[in-house]
């Protein structure tokens, strides 16, 4: 089945860029998604990608997809502290559509 | 709108006490899920129901069982609670297939 597979902790000096990987198991997983998760609230979508896309940039945030390496990226640029937060990358695959597969999540430190 | 609402924040309860988790979302979507988030291990899934009427059994569904009250309400019982069933519980709703799964802000579950 799908296995997501991130990083569990980054650290960034404000206005660096942040840039949070992700590896996955199963290349037929239609949707791919960023969600981003503050301290004691749940998840909220940051961001998506189709898998016929390489990369989609909204404002600050930067999504690659390499296909090839199964490999997702969200790039964060001029990173500030409310930035501050645990970021899961997650996929729907093909064979399962009414479930999302979420990676551990990387928590991401801003230092000021 | 209030999105997906979950019901009690917080419990304590001791070994062997029963409890129900309760959920509900007022954006009239088909599918509902229940999460559960351990440190390092990001949300791994419980139950979900696809559509009303229906449950199936996620990746870790030992120890609970669930309920689709109707279209709205998708709760999550603890028959006997136990130590290892201490976490944060996530309750989710999506439209369907592929579209954003919106969460609910999680209950923290401590069994002692």
């Amino acid at each position: 089945g799908e296995d997501v597979e991130q990083s569990l902790f980054l650290s960034v000096r404000e206005g660096d860029s942040s840039v949070i990987n992700c590896t996955y198991t199963d290349s037929s997983s239609t949707y791919l998604y960023w969600y981003k998760q503050e301290p004691g609230a749940g998840l909220q979508l940051l961001t998506y990608i189709f898998s016929n896309m390489d990369m989609k940039q909204d404002q600050r945030l930067t999504v690659l997809l390499n296909k090839k390496d199964k490999h997702l990226s969200l790039r964060i640029a001029d990173t500030q502290t409310g930035d501050s937060a645990i970021y899961f990358c997650a996929g729907i695959p093909n064979t399962g559509g009414f479930k999302t597969i979420f990676g551990a999540g990387t928590r991401l430190f801003v230092k000021a | 709108n209030a999105g997906v609402t979950q019901t009690p924040k917080f419990q304590v309860l001791k070994t062997g006490q029963s409890m129900t988790l309760q959920c509900a979302q007022d954006m009239n979507h088909n599918s509902m899920y229940w999460y559960r988030q351990d440190p390092g291990m990001g949300l791994r899934l419980i139950y979900y129901s696809a559509s009303e009427g229906t449950t199936d059994k996620g990746e870790v569904p030992n120890g609970y069982n669930v309920s689709r009250l109707n279209k709205r309400e998708f709760s999550l019982r603890l028959e006997s609670a136990a130590p290892s069933q201490t976490s944060v519980y996530f309750c989710a709703s999506r439209a369907g297939d592929g579209t954003e799964a919106f969460f609910g802000q999680g209950t923290r579950l401590t069994v002692v």
